[in-house]
């Protein structure tokens, strides 16, 4: 399975964007990049997923490198409900599992 | 719209016991994932449920056991449990043709004695 890296935790101010990375240098054509958030005592909440393009929706933004080879998870204006352990997935094509790793942990400084 | 809701919330039991742990999917949605995560660490895939019948599985013994019903609910059960099955069970459900989108409850945390 391609595997991702992600930073074990970051800060971030208060109403700022935050930007979240992800490497993914063994990433396949056929694998898409999920992003999942698990905010403390609950489960994990989807966020946003891609394959070559960049994404939006209400929740982020999703920045695919052009080789693919990296990802960035884009929180335009963070919040104190953004404090989380935010995960990048890969996921191939015809594979139905979500196999999780440890996660960035983002703290949300007021 | 209902969203994947589970019970118990939180269950002891002692080593060598079973334990059977409920799940209700979202509204609409026929596909069911099972993770196991221990504390301080990602979740972890225990298997997926398609119509009735078992549709992947991940790294856990065959005592970690599945059930589907037609309403698309689910159940795990473990048997003989041990100490090292203490965690939160998470339940996701999702669209089969939108597996990546899988939104999910708010678990049981298991605590084995």
């Amino acid at each position: 399975d391609a595997k991702t890296t992600q930073p074990n935790s970051m800060e971030s101010n208060e109403e700022e964007p935050v930007h979240l990375p992800c490497n993914h240098s063994t990433i396949s054509g056929t694998d898409y990049i999920h992003w999942y958030r698990q905010l403390p005592s609950q489960g994990p909440e989807y966020v946003i997923h891609g394959l070559t393009s960049n994404v939006n929706n209400r929740m982020a933004s999703l920045a695919i490198a052009e080789d693919r080879k990296s990802s960035t998870l884009i929180l335009h204006r963070a919040t104190l409900r953004d404090a989380a352990v935010y995960y990048c997935i890969l996921r191939p094509r015809r594979d139905d599992k979500i196999i999780f790793g440890k996660g960035t942990r983002l703290h949300i400084l007021p | 719209e209902t969203g994947v809701t589970q019970s118990p919330t939180h269950l002891i039991k002692t080593r060598g016991q079973q334990v059977t742990l409920r799940c209700s999917s979202q509204s609409g949605h026929n596909t069911v994932s099972w993770y196991q995560q221990a504390l301080g660490q990602g979740p972890q895939f225990i298997f997926q449920y398609y119509r009735e019948e078992e549709n992947g599985r991940g790294n856990f013994p065959p005592r970690f056991s599945g059930l589907q019903f037609p309403n698309y609910s689910s159940e795990l059960n473990v048997n003989a449990l041990e100490l090292d099955d203490s965690a939160l069970y998470l339940c996701a459900s999702s669209y089969r043709d939108r597996v990546g989108e899988q939104y999910f409850g708010p678990g049981t945390r298991l605590t084995v004695t």
